[in-house]
């Protein structure tokens, strides 16, 4: 199993430029999620599933979309990158609907850069 | 929202000597998770405790959930290069917000040789 895996791994916009994080697992998990991390503020939720076709806000969802149309992919976009989206982002997935209740699995992270 | 307290943000210690940090809820806990992240990693998952008094040993590693279930702690005992990283609390609550996760803003542990 690869586990779970973003792509792409660094990127660089400009303000303005929209893009989209790839986001996959193999693990048949239900519950998947997108965090951001900066430094001093830990991770925090941007949005998350449940399910194919579910989707829910998190902390910090402004200037981000997600869908979910398969169980494996939930790819996060970036609707107009603005600096202050320069971040780390890393996607999780972990078993069953209540997925908080069990173990995340990180995927590598993407290393954005908006100008 | 919910939020998890998590002190010291760093630790600056010698290799051998102990190391602890603390999470802190202002609300009961349905579980608490500890991860770790190396340098320029991912978070990877290290426990996950449940129980009220719960305590859970990895070689290491203590972990301890309060009573309340509103705080809990990682100790690690004689500490080694190879434990630097930040380590990450991270809180679930049932009921409203129960498919969220709220994470500490971490522990970074530097241990110096």
């Amino acid at each position: 199993n690869a586990g779970v895996t973003q792509t792409p791994k660094f990127q660089v916009l400009k303000t303005g430029q929209s893009m989209t994080l790839q986001c996959a697992q193999d693990m048949n998990h239900e519950y998947m999620s997108w965090y951001r991390q900066d430094p001093g503020m830990g991770l925090r939720l941007i949005h998350y599933s449940v399910g194919a076709g579910i989707t829910d806000q998190g902390e910090v969802p402004n200037g981000y979309n997600v869908s979910r149309s398969t169980t494996e992919d939930f790819p996060l976009r970036l609707l107009s990158a603005a600096p202050s989206q320069t971040s780390v982002y890393f996607c999780a997935s972990s078993w069953g609907v209540r997925g908080v209740q069990e173990t995340q699995y990180f995927g590598p992270g993407t290393r954005l850069l908006v100008l | 929202g919910q939020q998890v307290m998590q002190i010291p943000q760093y630790q600056h210690v010698q290799e051998g000597e102990d190391f602890t940090t603390y999470c802190n809820s202002s609300t009961t806990l349905s579980n608490i998770q500890w991860y770790k992240q190396r340098p320029g990693g991912h978070p990877v998952f290290l426990i996950q405790l449940v129980k009220s008094g719960e305590v859970k040993k990895q070689k290491r590693l203590t972990f301890q959930f309060g009573e309340a279930k509103k705080n809990s702690s990682l100790h690690i005992t004689a500490t080694q290069t190879t434990d630097v990283g930040t380590y990450f609390c991270a809180g679930a609550y049932s009921g409203a917000g129960s498919y969220q996760l709220t994470f500490g803003k971490g522990t970074k542990l530097s241990v110096i040789p």
